[in-house]
């Protein structure tokens, strides 16, 4: 199993450009997320996916839309890129909680992808 | 709502010897506690997690973590540090608000070994 892949790993934008990211995951995972890591303020989660077709908003959710057609991807979408979102964007899965373990929640991460907005 | 503090950006410690990240958690009824290492240009690794039960928890690579309810602390250890130990370590705790398995970090700590 490859676990959770990003594509791509760097990118360089410029101001008002878009781009996707994609999430792949091989584990049958229904629940997805994606992060961003910023220095001193830990992940904060951006949106999250609890299963194929739905999407919510997480924390930081501004300038940044995603969508869940297959159950095995998550793609996060910037469609006019600022510096601020500048940062190193992570994508995580989990089972849902009630297959398997009682309690599971413990997530996978991708490899990120460091994202520069000039 | 549930958070949780690394009070320290940074540990610096000797190999060999005992090493201690601290955790600090704040949540409404029983906490879902993690650890999570990320080594450079990685992505995060589940190190360990306190659901229930006892409250020293043994994870991988030699690391555990000591859950005190009445210091609402997770406090990661080793008794003995090796250089490859050094990474940034992630405390988070589950978003009990979430029904879907949310989880919120912690900024993170910076772990360094010196040989």
């Amino acid at each position: 199993n490859a676990g959770v892949t990003q594509t791509p790993k760097f990118r360089v934008l410029k101001t008002g450009q878009s781009m996707t990211l994609l999430c792949a995951q091989d584990m049958n995972h229904e629940y997805m997320y994606w992060y961003r890591q910023d220095p001193g303020m830990g992940l904060r989660l951006i949106h999250y996916s609890v299963g194929e077709g739905t999407t919510a908003k997480g924390e930081v959710p501004d300038g940044y839309n995603v969508s869940r057609l297959k159950k095995q991807n998550f793609l996060l979408g910037l469609e006019s890129a600022a510096p601020s979102q500048t940062s190193v964007y992570f994508c995580a899965s989990t089972r849902h909680p009630l297959r398997g373990n009682k309690v599971t929640d413990t997530q996978y991460f991708g490899p990120g992808t460091r994202l520069t907005v000039l | 709502a549930q958070s949780v503090a690394q009070p320290e950006d940074q540990v610096n410690v000797a190999e060999g010897n005992p090493l201690t990240v601290k955790c600090t958690y704040s949540v409404s009824g029983n906490p879902y506690l993690f650890w999570y290492v990320q080594y450079p240009n990685r992505g995060l690794q589940f190190l360990l997690k306190y659901i229930t039960g006892d409250n020293l928890v043994k994870g991988s690579y030699g690391f555990e973590a000591e859950f005190n309810k009445s210091q609402t602390s997770f406090h990661l250890k080793k008794p003995s540090a090796l250089v490859s130990d050094s990474a940034l370590y992630f405390c988070a705790v589950r978003d009990i608000d979430s029904s879907a398995s949310k989880i919120i970090f912690g900024s993170g700590t910076r772990l360094s070994i010196r040989p």
